[in-house]
């Protein structure tokens, strides 16, 4: 598989505020960067996704950003609330990172 | 659609026995992949598939794992013997796949094995 490697690997955030995780690989040829959410005992499911061809992409709350130069890309999500608490992916190539598990605290 | 489709649910089984999780793609995907879950490892990509052929089996941990994909419709994974620290979740997830570029994967339910 690829290696990808994902940061923090816990996080926790007032609710509200914003949460940033990051993952950084190093195969050149990948052109797909996906980050899926996983909720406690449920299968993990896509939340967002971009393109080689884009640096940024939004999606209400979520966004994700991606630097090809220096080969990571980033999960934002913005006003923080309780339902966003979960375990957070990045895929390359079927490949998952080692996820984050982000707390948002009330 | 209904889905990946995933079989058993729950599976519990004693050391040494054979266990199969089978698999059903979500129709028209051409790419499906078999991953562990566990809270030491994470989620592991343990087998993938493009058009039923094996494509990378790197993550299989030993020879006690197999996986095959006969058709388009179904795909197993064999473990035998089993042994306790194969106790795990096991995640079937199927995506449409062009040659050149990936996509979404979709993941099924899951089968939580439990080997004593």
């Amino acid at each position: 598989g690829e290696n990808v490697e994902q940061h923090p690997s816990t996080l926790s955030v007032q609710e509200g505020d914003s949460a940033v995780i990051k993952c950084t690989y190093s195969d050149s040829a990948s052109n797909y960067f996906p980050w899926y959410k996983q909720e406690l005992g449920k299968r993990p499911q896509l939340i967002i996704d971009i393109r080689s061809n884009v640096g940024e992409k939004k999606d209400q709350r979520i966004a994700v950003t991606l630097n090809k130069t220096a080969k990571h890309f980033s999960l934002h999500i913005t006003e923080t609330q309780p339902e966003d608490s979960a375990v957070y992916f990045c895929a390359l190539r079927g490949t998952f990172g080692t996820g984050t598990r982000l707390t948002i605290i009330p | 659609d209904a889905g990946v489709i995933q079989s058993p649910r729950h599976e519990v089984t004693e050391m040494g026995q054979e266990v199969t999780l089978r698999c059903k793609p979500i129709s028209g995907h051409n790419s499906l992949f078999w991953y562990r879950q566990t809270m030491m490892r994470g989620l592991e990509l343990l087998i993938y598939f493009n058009n039923n052929v094996p494509i990378d089996d790197s993550g299989m941990p030993e020879d006690r794992f197999s996986a095959k994909m006969p058709n388009a419709s179904f795909s197993t994974l064999k473990i035998q013997p089993s042994e306790p620290r194969d106790s795990a979740v096991y995640f079937c997830a199927t995506s449409p796949w062009t040659g050149t570029s990936s996509y979404e994967q979709y993941f099924g339910p899951g089968t939580r094995l439990t080997v004593t």
